[in-house]
């Protein structure tokens, strides 16, 4: 079995601060996904990436850039935290086309 | 706008009991649907998958879906308070890119 791991779990930020969050699977997994997660609510696309340097923006990308320089790790980019900001942000991967998702345990962020 | 529409919201019901949760897509290019379950502090995890007209069962879950109508729907019988969650649904299209509804919240109360 694999395992897709997600650092940091917790990250308290600045306003304006940027800050990044990374993701790492060991599924040989060729595609990877950061979904955002307000509370109590679903899941809305930022990035995500079906290849190694490959990157598509989802529905919620600006504010947000993300890197995949290996296949086995995405990370996502806030480019300039919002105060008051609370979210989780799951990673997940797949093998690719209907293929279901595996998810992290998420990155829960405050900005103060 | 939200391509894919959970309801209820929230739903009660007693242990032993049944639990029907809907889900609709607008995006008529979807052709599967997925069901996952979101315990409090957890990540989500598959529960069902299904793209044909029909319905599947697996223990005590029935996933049914309507193609033409783009609906899905989730039951599951005998309740228990272990399935407590926040169960959402997402469409995919044929680019695999999973669409999530905002789920709907389950509580079984012993």
């Amino acid at each position: 079995g694999g395992i897709i791991t997600q650092t940091p779990k917790f990250l308290i930020g600045q306003e304006g601060q940027k800050l990044t969050l990374k993701c790492q699977q060991n599924f040989n997994h060729d595609t990877m996904y950061w979904y955002r997660q307000d509370s109590g609510k679903g899941l809305r696309l930022i990035y995500y990436s079906i290849t190694e340097n490959d990157l598509q923006k989802g529905d919620l990308s600006e504010g947000y850039d993300a890197s995949r320089e290996k296949k086995s790790s995405f990370s996502l980019t806030v480019t300039s935290a919002q105060k008051n900001e609370m979210a989780v942000f799951l990673c997940a991967s797949s093998r690719g086309r209907n293929s279901d998702y595996t998810f992290g345990s998420g990155t829960r962020l405050l900005v103060i | 706008q939200q391509k894919v529409q959970q309801s209820p919201e929230s739903l009660i019901v007693p242990e032993g009991g049944m639990a029907s949760l809907n889900c609709t897509s607008s995006d008529r290019n979807v052709d599967y649907f997925w069901w996952y379950r979101q315990h409090s502090g957890k990540s989500p995890k598959m529960l069902m998958s299904i793209f044909s007209n029909g319905e599947k069962e697996e223990g005590r879950f029935t996933v049914h879906l309507n193609k033409a109508s783009l609906h899905t729907s989730l039951h599951i019988r005998d309740s228990q308070p272990s399935d407590s969650a926040l169960y959402l649904c997402a469409a995919s299209p044929n680019t695999g890119k999973l669409t999530f509804g905002d789920g709907t919240v389950l509580t079984v109360k012993p």
